[in-house]
């Protein structure tokens, strides 16, 4: 296992476009989570599964962001009618329930011009 | 969840060891405390956990008072590579949601 792995890494897209990013876990890990970061600052929590449920939302997940994990394995976060302001880093994470700390991915860098 | 401080950002040169402290004056009896390191363009990587006294890995020691209202993470001989951004979080559980905050950017010279 390789860890988390992200795609793409890099994806710039026009404003207004729709966009699709993948996450696959480490594959015995049941807790999968998203976060968003912003240059200069933390990374922000967006939403977690554990399995296939999604359990909790942050108030960042506008209703332009849809996240998904179907059968609980891979998980994809889409954006719609894309906004300059969600330019960042979108991370994604996954970690074993009662385990210790979590293994991120390297993260897609999202450019909306 | 209990709100971390640490500082914005360290100088340090290489070969000597710095210690990060971390305040977490509201921490609840069963909290961990997580430490982080980030490199830019790559996602956090754990670190270090502790509950109380000192932990100790091949990385870092992490020394936490007996009231626990603060901890310090301890990097012996650092290297240019340890250049980094350094968080401190305290988790209700190990595997819920992390709340990160801006982190100590520590920047280790020649």
């Amino acid at each position: 296992d390789t860890g988390v792995s992200q795609n793409p890494r890099h994806k710039i897209t026009k404003r207004g476009q729709n966009v699709t990013f993948r996450c696959d876990p480490i594959s015995e890990h049941n807790r999968l989570y998203w976060y968003r970061q912003t240059l200069g600052q933390g990374p922000e929590f967006l939403t977690y599964f554990q399995n296939e449920a999604q359990l909790e939302k942050s108030r960042l997940l506008s209703d332009r962001f849809s996240a998904e994990r179907p059968k609980g394995s891979f998980s994809t976060l889409e954006i719609q009618r894309t906004e300059q302001g969600d330019s960042a880093m979108y991370l994604c994470a996954s970690s074993l329930q009662g385990g210790d700390g979590y293994t991120f991915g390297s993260g897609t860098r999202l450019t909306v011009v | 969840l209990a709100k971390t401080t640490q500082p914005i950002s360290m100088d340090s040169y290489e070969g000597q060891e710095v210690n990060i402290t971390c305040s977490h004056n509201n921490i609840a009896t069963n909290d961990y405390i997580t430490w982080y390191q980030q490199f830019p363009s790559q996602g956090p990587r754990f670190i270090i956990q502790g509950y109380k006294t000192k932990v100790t890995n091949e990385v870092a020691s992490l020394f936490i008072p007996a009231d626990r209202k603060s901890s310090t993470l301890s990097l012996p001989r650092v290297s240019l590579s340890d250049t980094a951004v350094y968080y401190c979080l305290v988790p209700r559980d190990s595997s819920y949601k992390l709340i990160f905050g801006s982190g100590t950017r520590l920047l280790v010279r020649p």
